[in-house]
């Protein structure tokens, strides 16, 4: 059974900085991994997502990488903003189309 | 374009009840996903739908879970006999089935049992 986990589970950063959340999973057969966005009482905005032949995906300042040897997934965020304070989830992709999900990076970013 | 539509957004119902959460896709999205989501945790999947079938419904969590899409379109999860337990938000999201296959979600169904 695939299990992903988010590390850190919170993360408070000054306006700015550039910073790296990390993705873990244990089951190397994936079909893709998708990097959501969360804010409070809403539902998933669809980041970026990287199929499994690729490397890496870039969008803006947003950056993920995939390596599927190591099971992992990082989500570079370049220039922080406040506006970038929200839950950041790790999604993995199996063959059976069905996402199983990190419990998510709490990021605030701090003015 | 619309995205996807989930109603109501909010339901309170008593232990014992049964409740309807609809799903409206994205339109010519022949995929559909429903998942369900606990404070603090990341969405759990429940049902996967490939047009008007389940193809994948290893998710629910028992016999007092059922979903369906009859049209190939819009979908309603339905529970029986809801416990307290069953609160959560439900999430459904839609994807074209193909290509890329990213998922789009819409903004969820709170659930509350009393």
């Amino acid at each position: 059974k695939q299990e992903v986990t988010q590390i850190p589970a919170a993360l408070s950063v000054p306006e700015g900085e550039n910073l790296v959340l990390n993705c873990s999973f244990t089951d190397s057969a994936i079909y893709n991994l998708q990097w959501f966005r969360q804010d409070p009482g809403k539902g998933l905005t669809s980041l970026l997502l990287i199929q499994s032949s690729q490397r890496e995906q870039t969008s803006g300042r947003l950056n993920a990488s995939l390596d599927k040897s190591s099971g992992r997934s990082t989500l570079y965020i370049a220039a922080s903003q406040p506006g970038d304070s929200a839950t950041y989830l790790c999604a993995v992709g199996g063959s059976a189309r069905q996402l199983t999900f990190g419990s998510g990076t709490q990021l605030t970013v701090l003015p | 374009g619309a995205g996807v539509s989930q109603t109501p957004s909010n339901k309170v119902t008593e232990k014992g009840k049964y409740v309807e959460l609809r799903c409206d896709p994205i339109s010519g999205h022949t995929a559909l996903y429903w998942y369900r989501q606990s404070l603090g945790q990341g969405p759990e999947f429940l049902i996967y739908f490939q047009g008007t079938g389940a193809a994948d419904d290893s998710g629910l969590p028992n016999d007092r879970f059922f979903a369906v899409r009859p049209e190939g379109s819009v979908s309603t999860l339905k529970i029986q006999r809801t416990e307290r337990g069953d609160s959560a938000v439900y999430l459904c999201a839609s994807s074209s089935g193909t290509g890329t296959d990213t998922q789009y979600f819409g903004p969820g169904t709170r659930l509350t049992v009393l």
